[in-house]
């Protein structure tokens, strides 16, 4: 079964650069979340899109944005990157039953190291 | 706010032993509890969820985990160990909005 796909897998980045993620999302799933995970930490949550809206907002730092596409897939774009930022970004998709039951199927993620 | 608990951020067992991984939430509604699993440099992989059905679920890999409403706690359990069940295992209950992940167990086989 198709899964969730992100690229790159991992990335190497200077202070004060920027970063493109990208989530390809599983098919015919219309919800994107993205979590940062430090080291030894649990998942953070970013942010959320839903038929390509912004559908929730968590601790993204204001030097973040991200948008969801037509073919929904999303990016995750991060400016004036900062050591801090080093950590393992995921993206999830999940089909919005509105529920609360959906089912968030989560990438491979991407390792970012800010140096 | 509504939130998970893991209790204890490092579990070893013997391989072959049972294994018993704690969460607990806190909510006033019942909520929609996961537990997954994630293996070194790897993604979250889905081992079950309870979404109001049977109280007892059945996850891949072996594992299961019990809803106990009174207790407020959703545990992960497996009858026997097995040395590639070592990994970080996280609890995370869905509000409808957000997910909410617990800090995570890291637990270690010994063989």
């Amino acid at each position: 079964a198709a899964g969730v796909i992100q690229s790159p897998r991992h990335l190497i980045k200077e202070k004060r650069e920027t970063a493109t993620l990208k989530c390809y999302p599983i098919p015919r799933h219309d919800t994107v979340y993205w979590y940062q995970q430090g080291p030894g930490q649990d998942p953070q949550f970013l942010i959320s899109f839903y038929e390509k809206m912004q559908s929730d907002k968590g601790s993204i730092p204001d030097r973040f944005s991200a948008q969801q596409f037509s073919d929904y897939h999303s990016e995750l774009n991060m400016s004036s990157l900062e050591l801090g930022d080093s950590a393992l970004y995921f993206c999830a998709s999940s089909l919005m039953l509105g529920l609360g039951t959906d089912t968030q199927y989560f990438g491979p993620g991407t390792r970012l190291t800010v140096l | 706010a509504q939130s998970v608990t893991q209790l204890g951020s490092h579990v070893s067992v013997s391989e072959g032993a049972l294994v018993l991984l704690r969460c607990n939430y806190s909510s006033s509604v019942p909520p929609y509890l996961f537990w997954y699993v994630q293996y070194p440099n790897q993604g979250l992989q889905l081992l079950l969820k309870y979404t109001s059905a049977a109280t007892l679920v059945k996850g891949i890999n072996g594992f299961e985990a019990e809803f106990k409403k009174s207790e407020t706690s959703f545990h992960l359990t497996k009858p026997s160990a097995h040395m590639s069940d070592a990994a970080e295992y996280f609890c995370a209950v869905n509000t409808g909005n957000q997910f909410y992940f617990g800090t995570g167990t890291s637990l270690t086989v010994i063989p």
